[in-house]
């Protein structure tokens, strides 16, 4: 168990619909990343935020965004769902800084129909 | 841009073969480097780490080195049991700049027979 949590673990929707899932980082972790999982393109960053601020953008759709709140969890917001967007989503978190270790939840599997 | 590739899978072993996952990088300035453990249904654990070059990461009898002049982290194992059944994913952190997030390569899963 890394210590870092999801909900849902899976999410089942239709084309056109609005998701969030959440996440809950290690105690006493500022940075939170966001990671998609899928077949066809891997494993890619999404977003980070630390302390509340958005700290790095990868390859985040427009339709998709995040935040972080005071008590340090995070929620990703995916909407005008398609169904190249049916993947699995991986948050982690770390201490913040360079290098330190990210530990990942288990993951939100999203299907779109 | 920064970027990893790894060897194709799927590889499979007998136990108590030796493992080699090759990883090669591209990156500016100087990347630490990561390999990542995925066990099916689970999320991603970290295997070992290099911050430099030449730095030899190890772990549960996982080994790899930071080599700059080949900008390549292979991981190593010298007896492999099933329980290591897997996908292995190399990574780095960039390293001007660097936010921290992790660029992976594709992953290679591994499968050991008894």
């Amino acid at each position: 168990d890394s210590g870092v949590t999801q909900t849902p673990k899976h999410l089942i929707t239709a084309t056109g619909q609005r998701v969030t899932l959440r996440c809950s980082p290690r105690s006493g972790d500022l940075s939170v990343y966001w990671y998609q999982q899928s077949l066809d393109q891997g494993l890619q960053f999404l977003i980070q935020y630390y302390n509340g601020e958005e700290r790095a953008k990868g390859n985040i759709l427009e339709r998709f965004s995040a935040q972080q709140f005071p008590d340090l969890h995070s929620e990703l917001n995916l909407s005008s769902l398609e169904l190249g967007d049916s993947a699995l989503y991986f948050c982690a978190s770390s201490l913040g800084g360079l290098n330190n270790e990210q530990f990942f939840g288990p993951g939100t599997r999203l299907t779109v129909l | 841009g920064d970027s990893v590739t790894q060897m194709e899978g799927p590889v499979t072993l007998s136990e108590e073969a030796f493992l080699t996952i090759n990883c090669t990088y591209t990156a500016t300035g100087y990347p630490s480097l990561f390999w990542y453990v995925q066990y099916p249904g689970e999320g991603l654990q970290l295997l070992l780490k290099a911050t430099k070059a030449d730095d030899k990461g190890s772990n549960k009898g996982f080994e790899a080195t930071y080599r700059k002049e080949t900008t390549s982290f292979h991981l190593e194992k010298g007896s492999v049991q099933v329980s290591d059944s897997a996908v292995y994913f190399c990574a780095l952190t960039h390293g001007s700049g660097n936010t921290g997030k992790l660029i992976f390569g594709q992953g290679t899963t591994l499968q050991v027979k008894p």
